[in-house]
């Protein structure tokens, strides 16, 4: 089974609306994180917003928020007021376990594109 | 600035051909990830190293291999190479003390062969 899934290729979302990224994992473990990066269309991968598994609050980094769903296994990103430049590849991904060094499991990733 | 650094920046060769690539973690990162992301398959992860080992290994074909050296950087080699090894190869570090232990990638090393 896939540890992290993501399903939907490709996202529309105007410009200034909020745009909510699915994202489902898979684990047995009780320790795990949740991260989720953004891949311009330059290329780098960049890190945004991390939720632990023992978080109960939800994580935010400014316009980025996580809605963490642990029964449903669901770390869905929202980006609010979206803008231009956030038209990138989103990928999920999840690190088992408690020692900070194990694999990482990305998801196949979401293409947003932000209509002006 | 992710701090991780890659090299070459873009590589193009012929099959048949052997190549290497370089990356340095960030300065205190102990853990190497080596991904490879192809047009039509994602982010495949290939193999981890921790301080010097392997500690995971991913789909990586048995033409590749990679190290780790005590100075923490590591090296992919890829031999026999096909068409379908052209691809973008990222390098991730992470494992230090403090944050999240997230995954910081270097720009990566865009290989072409032809």
């Amino acid at each position: 089974a896939q540890k992290i899934t993501q399903t939907q290729p490709g996202m529309f979302v105007q410009e200034k609306e909020a745009v909510t990224l699915d994202c489902t994992y898979d684990t047995s473990d009780q320790s795990y994180g949740l991260f989720w990066y953004k891949q311009p269309s330059s290329g780098e991968m960049i890190f945004l917003i991390y939720q632990g598994s023992y978080d109960e609050q939800n994580a935010t980094e400014g316009r980025y928020s996580l809605n963490f769903q642990k029964a449903r296994k669901s770390a869905n990103l929202v980006i609010s007021a979206s803008q231009l430049g956030d038209s990138a590849m989103y990928f999920c991904a999840m690190r088992e376990g408690l020692f900070p060094g194990n694999q990482f499991y990305f998801g196949t990733g979401t293409s947003l594109t932000v209509i002006p | 600035d992710s701090g991780v650094t890659q090299t070459p920046k873009h590589l193009i060769t012929a099959t048949g051909q052997r190549v290497t690539l370089r990356c340095s973690p960030r300065s205190g990162d102990l853990s190497v990830y080596w991904y490879q992301q192809s047009l039509d398959q994602g982010l495949q992860f290939l193999i981890q190293y921790y301080n010097g080992e392997e500690r995971a290994k991913g789909n990586i074909l048995e033409r590749f291999s990679a190290q780790q050296f005590p100075d923490l950087h590591s090296e992919l080699n890829l031999s026999s190479l096909e068409l379908g090894d052209s691809a973008l190869y990222f390098c991730a570090s992470s494992v230090r003390t403090s944050g999240y232990n997230e995954q910081f990638f270097g720009p990566g090393t865009r290989l072409t062969v032809l």
